[in-house]
């Protein structure tokens, strides 16, 4: 199946540092898709990209569609506390499917 | 407006068991979808519906069967509940292709099974 690799599987930051995460595929995607997930919640939408090489940013957040098509990024500038969750990438494979990295869960430590 | 709403929340079986999770979605959207996740593994594909009347497998569809009941609801059943089949169930519902301008899916709140 699909391949999304996300890394880094966690990480432990002080609040107020920078963030910076990625996910890369096997193959090229048209779409990439990037959630998070509150402890005991579903995931939500964050930000969506749907050209290479396009900046989008929501607030803090900031994710770019790499060129090659084969990777994004996710940074969050000045983590605060409530950024605790994993963060999860995808995009859709068929006209009805989605493939999901294996997600990067974020601890703030105030 | 209630989004995608799951029931239940939490449920416990004992191994052979059998159970219905039920999903229902009121934002008149076609495609539907249940995920499993598991810890490391983010969240796989079981089944989903892209439009009422058709379903198909996705990535881990052993063990277990759906019914698309109507646009709004989707059922995932396990027959035979197996201690394999803990996990946290995500139902998850996507409006049709170019209808809004961000292709996504809307995800309920889980179901956490386990099965002992």
């Amino acid at each position: 199946g699909q391949q999304l690799n996300q890394s880094p599987q966690s990480m432990f930051i002080q609040e107020g540092e920078d963030v910076s995460m990625n996910c890369t595929s096997s193959s090229i995607f048209n779409t990439w898709l990037w959630y998070k997930q509150d402890p005991g919640e579903g995931p939500v939408l964050l930000i969506a990209l749907y050209k290479a090489g396009e900046l989008t940013s929501n607030g803090r957040l900031t994710a770019q569609f790499g060129i090659t098509r084969k990777d994004s990024f996710l940074n969050i500038s000045a983590s605060i506390p409530s950024d605790v969750g994993i963060y999860f990438c995808a995009g859709p494979v068929t006209g009805n499917q989605f493939y999901f990295g294996t997600g990067t869960s974020l601890t703030v430590i105030p | 407006n209630a989004g995608v709403t799951q029931t239940p929340k939490f449920q416990v079986l004992k191994t052979g068991q059998s159970m219905t999770l039920q999903c229902a979605q009121d934002m008149n959207h076609n495609s539907m979808y249940w995920y499993r996740q598991d810890p490391g593994m983010g969240l796989r594909l079981i089944y989903y519906s892209a439009s009422e009347g058709t379903t198909d497998k996705g990535e881990v569809p052993n063990g277990y069967n759906v019914s698309r009941l109507n646009k709004r609801e989707f059922s995932l059943r396990l027959e035979s509940a197996a201690p394999s089949q803990t996990s946290v169930y995500f139902c998850a519902s996507r409006p049709f292709p170019g209808s809004t301008s961000t292709d996504t899916q809307y995800f309920g709140p889980g179901t956490r099974l386990t099965v002992l």
